[in-house]
């Protein structure tokens, strides 16, 4: 079993939809959880970064950890074609992963 | 401000050449840094890392290697290239490695 499962899609939505990204992950003892945004050739950015159980809100974006499901989630509301991107989601060991390509249509 | 700088951008070699790829940070002293790979399509890879001068951990077994002979310097190599050693390289840093990764734009190396 990988470390870090993440359904690589692609995951194709309308403009204005909300998304949910999730991430699976098998060692209980990872506390920081992250995702990150990545365009086209081009390096990740950081994009929400959680720490142990619990919601964090940013704009558009909602980052949730579900640690007695070792489960996270990335939930994008009011999706924006400027969104279309690989959302790759990590551990605090440096664990990446697959990524899911996500494309909001206009 | 911290920056990363990662050259070239893009790279095309023959099969069996050597590589030298270089990553450096500015802004920040003794950082965590990290050589990922990206296969087309597929997640990234983590490659080696370093917490320091001289300390350099190999996740996966390979043709490559990494160096770091100064703090904000980071070095992929190998001396033969392999056409399976084609991919978009990263390099990355951090503070703690439980603090988020700042990654370089990378090379894409392509070889032939």
């Amino acid at each position: 079993q990988k470390e870090v499962e993440q359904d690589p899609g692609p995951l194709s939505v309308p403009e204005g939809a909300i998304v949910s990204l999730n991430c699976t992950y098998s060692n209980s003892a990872f506390q920081y959880f992250m995702w990150y945004r990545q365009y086209s050739r081009k390096g990740p950015e950081l994009l929400m970064y959680t720490y142990s159980s619990g919601n964090k809100e940013d704009g558009r974006f909602t980052a949730q950890v579900d640690k007695s499901s070792k489960y996270i989630s990335l939930f994008i509301r009011d999706s924006q074609p400027s969104d279309s991107a690989t959302y790759l989601c990590a551990m605090n060991d440096m664990r990446f992963g697959a990524g899911t390509r996500l494309t909001v249509k206009p | 401000s911290q920056t990363i700088h990662q050259w070239p951008a893009t790279l095309v070699q023959p099969v069996g050449s050597p590589l030298s790829l270089e990553c450096t940070v500015e802004g920040t002293s003794n950082p965590n840094l990290y050589w990922y790979r990206q296969a087309a399509g597929r997640g990234l890879q983590l490659l080696f890392y370093s917490v320091g001068i001289g300390q350099i951990s190999s996740e996966v077994p390979q043709n490559l290697s990494a160096s770091r002979p100064q703090d904000r310097q980071f070095i992929l190599s190998s001396k033969k290239l392999l056409l399976s050693d084609s991919g978009f390289y990263l390099c990355a840093w951090s503070v703690t490695g439980e603090d988020g990764y700042t990654f370089g734009s990378g090379t894409r190396l392509t070889v032939v």
